[in-house]
């Protein structure tokens, strides 16, 4: 079956931008991660949705946001991008809420680049 | 809040053992195990939900200590193959939040 499908797969984009990326989970999962990751900080947890609810929210700043559609898939918007928002963003979906039971399938990701 | 992993990076030669751990603070639900390839997104390794839970992977298994709130994850006679960032995340019974911690590089050499 299909993976996590995330686009595009490089973005570069001016300070001060918007951007919005896409993820479209495996058919039948209904949880949507998304991570920044970065080589200094690691895997850092942006927010969660379940059911086009957001469940939980990560340490980051309300440039951030993001959200889930009917069928599951989710984008994520940050708005006026800034140098230190350049990062794998890495989405990932489970068929359960919060994992229980199976862990988490990664997205390929998206790298952006902010110049 | 984030689990603290240990040790940060571990160099290997193949055949060798190695074991990488995972601690919270936090009483926790679950622990998952990550590996990560350089260019390339984590894949789920295995899941541990109950105290004293040990699951097998290929030859890497992992054991989860509910009281302590440590697990580790165990490679034996290490293969070329399992070079790579490992990482776990951690699932709290509070708030329901999930971490990952740093990651583990592991090097394994010929």
């Amino acid at each position: 079956k299909a993976g996590v499908t995330q686009t595009p797969r490089y973005l570069i984009k001016t300070r001060g931008q918007q951007v919005t990326l896409s993820c479209s989970p495996i058919s039948g999962h209904r949880s949507v991660s998304w991570y920044q990751q970065t080589p200094g900080q690691g895997l850092q947890f942006l927010f969660e949705y379940f059911s086009e609810t957001q469940r939980n929210k990560g340490n980051f700043p309300g440039r951030f946001s993001g959200r889930q559609f009917s069928n599951s898939r989710s984008e994520m918007n940050v708005s006026t991008l800034e140098l230190g928002d350049s990062a794998l963003y890495l989405c990932a979906s489970s068929i359960r809420f919060r994992g229980t039971g199976g862990g988490y399938t990664f997205g390929s990701g998206t790298r952006l680049t902010v110049v | 809040q984030q689990p603290v992993q240990s040790p940060q990076a571990v160099i290997l030669r193949e055949g060798e053992d190695a074991v990488i751990n995972c601690s919270s603070s936090k009483a926790l639900y679950s622990v998952h195990w990550y590996r990560q390839k350089h260019g390339e997104a984590p894949v789920f390794l295995m899941i541990l939900l109950k105290g004293g839970e040990q699951k097998g992977h290929e030859k890497i298994s992992a054991s989860f200590n509910e009281k302590k709130q440590q697990s580790s994850l165990y490679l034996t006679a290490s293969q070329l193959s399992y070079s790579g960032t490992y990482f776990c995340g951690t699932e709290e019974y509070n708030f329901n939040k999930f971490y990952f911690g740093s990651g583990t590089k592991l090097n394994v050499k010929p």
